[in-house]
């Protein structure tokens, strides 16, 4: 199956700064990828939709000046969560799935990113 | 709005015996279907992925779609406590949007 690899699995940061997580499509071009945030016993919550070559789609409620999404090839997407604080604590989760003929509409899920702001 | 929907649980299983897990959706139109699985701090992974009407099989697992009804169930024969997990069931409304729609999931859990 399709891999997707997604770095870095766990990351600590301190209130204010950045932190960029990276997605990437190891065997195959992913046009889209999907960006998730899950809370602890919730379920995913879709935050934003990645093209390649435009601008990010994000989901109701999702600021797209704090998350910064760049999906600036077939096989890499970047999160950069700015300015961080406790509340954006969570699991951050990418997905893709192989475009064109490809396609079967199963997503590919990346390791996941655990992120902590103290 | 499109919906699925999953009873969270949990659902408590004997080791050994068989496992129902089951999603309901809205939207008629919908196209395909999938079961993910994912333990506790992992992320999901694909189980099962269901096209058209009946039974698929694979395994222990066999994923059922009745599209009449707007229904899909995954069931799990010969329960290992392994399986313990939240099952997730995911909706792709659409052949030609890739997002998919996804339920709360079902936690499951095996008792030895």
């Amino acid at each position: 199956g399709a891999v997707v690899s997604q770095h870095p699995s766990r990351v600590i940061c301190k209130s204010g700064t950045s932190v960029k997580i990276e997605c990437r499509s190891l065997d195959f071009q992913a046009t889209t990828m999907f960006w998730y945030r899950q809370f602890p016993k919730q379920s995913l919550m879709l935050m934003a939709t990645s093209n390649e070559g435009s601008k990010a789609t994000y989901e109701q409620g999702v600021e797209k000046d704090k998350f910064l999404i760049n999906h600036a090839s077939l096989t890499l997407s970047t999160l950069t969560v700015t300015s961080a604080h406790p509340e954006d604590s969570s699991f951050y989760i990418c997905s893709a799935t192989q475009s064109g003929n490809a396609y079967t509409g199963e997503l590919f899920f990346g390791e996941g990113s655990r992120l902590t702001v103290l | 709005q499109k919906e699925v929907e999953q009873n969270s649980g949990p659902l408590s299983v004997p080791e050994g015996a068989i496992a129902s897990l089951n999603c309901t959706y809205s939207d008629r139109g919908s196209q395909s279907f999938f079961w993910y699985r994912q333990y506790s701090g992992k992320s999901p992974e694909l189980i099962m992925s269901i096209y058209s009407n009946g039974d698929k099989e694979d395994g222990r697992f066999t994923a059922q779609l009745n599209k009449a009804s707007q229904y899909v169930s995954l069931l799990i024969r010969d329960s290992q406590p392994s399986d313990s997990a939240t099952y997730l069931c995911a909706v792709n409304p659409s052949a030609s949007n890739y997002q998919l729609i996804w339920g709360a999931g079902t936690k499951l859990i095996i008792k030895p």
